[in-house]
């Protein structure tokens, strides 16, 4: 058990649709990472937030939005849900802000789009 | 443009065999980190290599970091059905720069 915590473990839903990730982090750590993992993409980082503000992006898709809360933990939304969002969401958590200290991954998220 | 390249793609081997997998970059890296991953769940880390020629050993696995900091090995002896699963290396080239993950090795270890 890593302390990242992730709901909903899977999720089914319909194309045009919108839905919401959420991610509690590892208690102490400040730094949330979520990455999208499909079978032909590999673990790809979509965006992280540091202490409530945003750190870094990656190939996070305007249809996609994130934000940590002041108790620290993530919500990712994904909206207008096309087939091809059909993967696992992982959240990971980390003390810092940078570098290569350890990411905590959560169980992921499954979600399908059908 | 993978800016981490890893290799095999895939390797499948017998219980008992040794193996090597690589991670590979143009770019000097800080420090570069090992992880593993089973299917349907999060990755896991297994070490963090920070120094040039650095080798570090964990049980039945060996990790060693290139003496440019552009490359890192993994080598699995006597590889067991446990062992099984995706070997993803990562790599941050300043300690201000977020991790950046390589696309992997998936690893199939037969009874």
């Amino acid at each position: 058990d890593s302390g990242v915590t992730q709901t909903p473990k899977h999720l089914i839903t319909a194309t045009g649709q919108r839905v919401t990730l959420r991610c509690s982090p590892r208690s102490g750590d400040l730094s949330v990472y979520w990455y999208q993992q499909s079978l032909d993409q590999g673990l790809q980082f979509l965006i992280q937030y540091y202490n409530g503000e945003e750190r870094a992006k990656g190939n996070i898709l305007e249809r996609f939005s994130a934000q940590q809360f002041p108790d620290l933990h993530s919500e990712l939304n994904l909206s207008s849900l096309e087939l091809g969002d059909s993967a696992l969401y992982f959240c990971a958590s980390s003390v810092a802000p940078a570098g290569a200290y350890e990411q905590y991954f959560g169980p992921g998220t499954r979600l399908t789009v059908t | 443009t993978q800016l981490l390249e890893q290799s095999p793609q895939f390797l499948s081997i017998q219980e008992g065999e040794n193996l090597t997998v690589y991670c590979n970059s143009s770019s000097v890296f800080s420090s570069l980190q090992w992880y593993r991953q089973e299917p349907g769940e999060g990755p896991v880390l297994l070490v963090t290599v920070v120094t040039g020629g650095e080798v570090k050993k964990l049980k039945r696995l060996t990790f060693q970091f290139g003496d440019a900091r552009k490359d890192s090995s993994l080598h699995i002896t006597a590889a067991q059905p446990g062992d099984t699963g995706l070997y993803l290396c990562a790599g941050a080239k300043t300690s201000y720069d977020k991790v950046i993950f390589g696309p992997g090795t998936s690893l199939s270890v037969i009874p």
